[in-house]
């Protein structure tokens, strides 16, 4: 079974630019999460989201946004980039098992540079 | 709020045991987990407890304990190849719905394995 795939990998921006980075979860998973890591911050939250909806949400503001589509992909969007921006932005997917034990397996992560 | 809290760096030598410890500090715990990221790549699971106790999986092995907000993870057998960062996550169920939530991470510990 394939894993997360992330694309694109690897991506240079400037700043006051937009950026959409896309998350395929693994084969019959639903749910997918997003998180962001710095070197300074460790791993943050972003946001879940299960069934095209959004269960939960981190501290980030506004210009981060998501979605997910029927087919469980997801997509999400960073507008007027900082530099901060700059990170790993990893997505998660696991399966909604119901019984507690979800597992969130993670992609390889898009690697954002702001210039 | 929440707080987790793990050792920055730790070295061992090839072919003994290391014990990383995680301490945390959550409202609506739902599971700790615990993660290796090697440098440049994404966090891979190792392993899951929700319940007190400890759990096995080869040469790798975690604990819970919910009443005293700790947990460990000890690598047996240490090989060169187990230098990486290892993360500790708990799950904060979700506010609103029944399943799932986020995962909160510590800022890892950095296991440097030598000869």
């Amino acid at each position: 079974k394939a894993g997360v795939t992330q694309t694109p990998r690897y991506l240079i921006k400037t700043r006051g630019q937009q950026v959409t980075l896309s998350c395929s979860p693994i084969s019959g998973h639903r749910s997918v999460s997003w998180y962001q890591q710095t070197p300074g911050q460790g791993l943050q939250f972003l946001f879940e989201y299960f069934s095209e909806t959004q269960r939960n949400k981190g501290n980030f503001p506004g210009r981060f946004s998501g979605r997910q589509f029927s087919n469980s992909r997801s997509e999400m969007n960073v507008s007027t980039l900082e530099l901060g921006d700059s990170a790993l932005y990893l997505c998660a997917s696991s399966s909604f098992s119901g019984d507690g034990t979800d597992t969130q397996y993670f992609g390889p992560g898009t690697r954002l540079t702001v210039l | 709020g929440q707080n987790i809290d793990q050792p920055t760096e730790m070295t061992a030598t090839e072919g003994a045991i290391v014990q990383i410890n995680c301490t945390y500090q959550t409202s609506g715990f739902n599971g700790l987990f615990w993660y290796q990221q090697h440098a440049g790549e994404a966090p891979t699971f190792l392993s899951y407890n929700v319940l007190d106790g400890l759990e096995e999986k080869g040469r790798f092995s975690s604990f819970l304990s919910r009443s005293k907000g700790y947990s460990y993870l000890l690598l047996k057998e240490l090989q060169m190849k187990d230098s990486a960062s290892y993360l500790c996550a708990v799950r904060k169920e979700s506010e609103i719905y029944n399943q799932g939530g986020k995962l909160i991470f510590g800022q890892g510990t950095e296991l440097s394995v030598k000869p």
